[in-house]
């Protein structure tokens, strides 16, 4: 069965420079997650879309924003990268985004990391 | 604070062993999952509980949702090396079915 797609796979960045990275959700998903996760560290979700709108807002960084497009895919932007931002990426992506049996997939994550 | 209390955080037995993990809070969940996370890797859904009192078995795999839906319980019978990994469960609220709370993890090691 296909599942969450993640891209890259890992990413090195210097101190202030920015960073794109994209999630193409399961067919026929139509929400996506974004999670952070540090070392050691459960996720720390950070922003949602349904069906190509923001639909929820976590601990996300003014210098981070996001956006879902036509296709479901999503993308997260990362401007002025800090040491602090290194970090597991996960995507994650459910159909519809309520209700008791409502299920997120993850992605296999983007290792970013910041020198 | 987490909302969903894992407990233990660090679990290390030996192959051939049982193991139990819990999730606890105080608040009510319309729904709770469990995940199983390999290190660099994507966490990957285990099973979903909704109904409270509800028992599923996967495998050597029995997870059981509390009556109340506050809590939830996973144990691993006969435990063999590749259970290892990090464990999570999460839970969509009532009042917010919308968005998944992740407890803080624990960690499963089976010697072999």
């Amino acid at each position: 069965a296909a599942g969450v797609i993640q891209s890259p796979r890992h990413l090195i960045k210097e101190k202030r420079e920015t960073a794109t990275l994209k999630c193409y959700p399961i067919p026929r998903h139509d929400t996506v997650y974004w999670y952070q996760q540090g070392p050691g560290q459960d996720p720390q979700f950070l922003i949602s879309f349904y069906e190509k709108m923001q639909s929820d807002k976590g601990s996300i960084p003014d210098r981070f924003s996001a956006q879902q497009f036509s296709d479901y895919h999503s993308e997260l932007n990362m401007s002025s990268l800090e040491l602090g931002d290194s970090a597991l990426y996960f995507c994650a992506s459910s159909f519809g985004n309520r209700g008791p049996r409502f299920e997120q997939y993850f992605g296999p994550g983007t290792r970013l990391t910041v020198t | 604070t987490q909302l969903l209390e894992q407990s233990p955080q660090f679990l290390s037995i030996q192959e051939g062993e049982n193991l139990t993990v819990y999730c606890n809070s105080s608040s009510v969940f319309s729904s709770l999952q469990w995940y199983r996370q390999e290190p660099g890797e994507g966490p990957v859904l285990l099973v979903t509980v909704v109904t409270g009192g509800e028992v599923k078995k996967l495998k050597r795999l029995t997870f059981q949702f509390g009556d109340a839906r506050k809590d939830s319980s996973l144990h691993i019978t006969a435990a063999q090396p590749g259970d290892t990994g990090l464990y999570l469960c999460a839970g969509a609220e009532f009042t917010n079915d919308y968005k998944l709370s992740f407890g803080a993890g624990t960690t499963v090691t089976v010697r072999a």
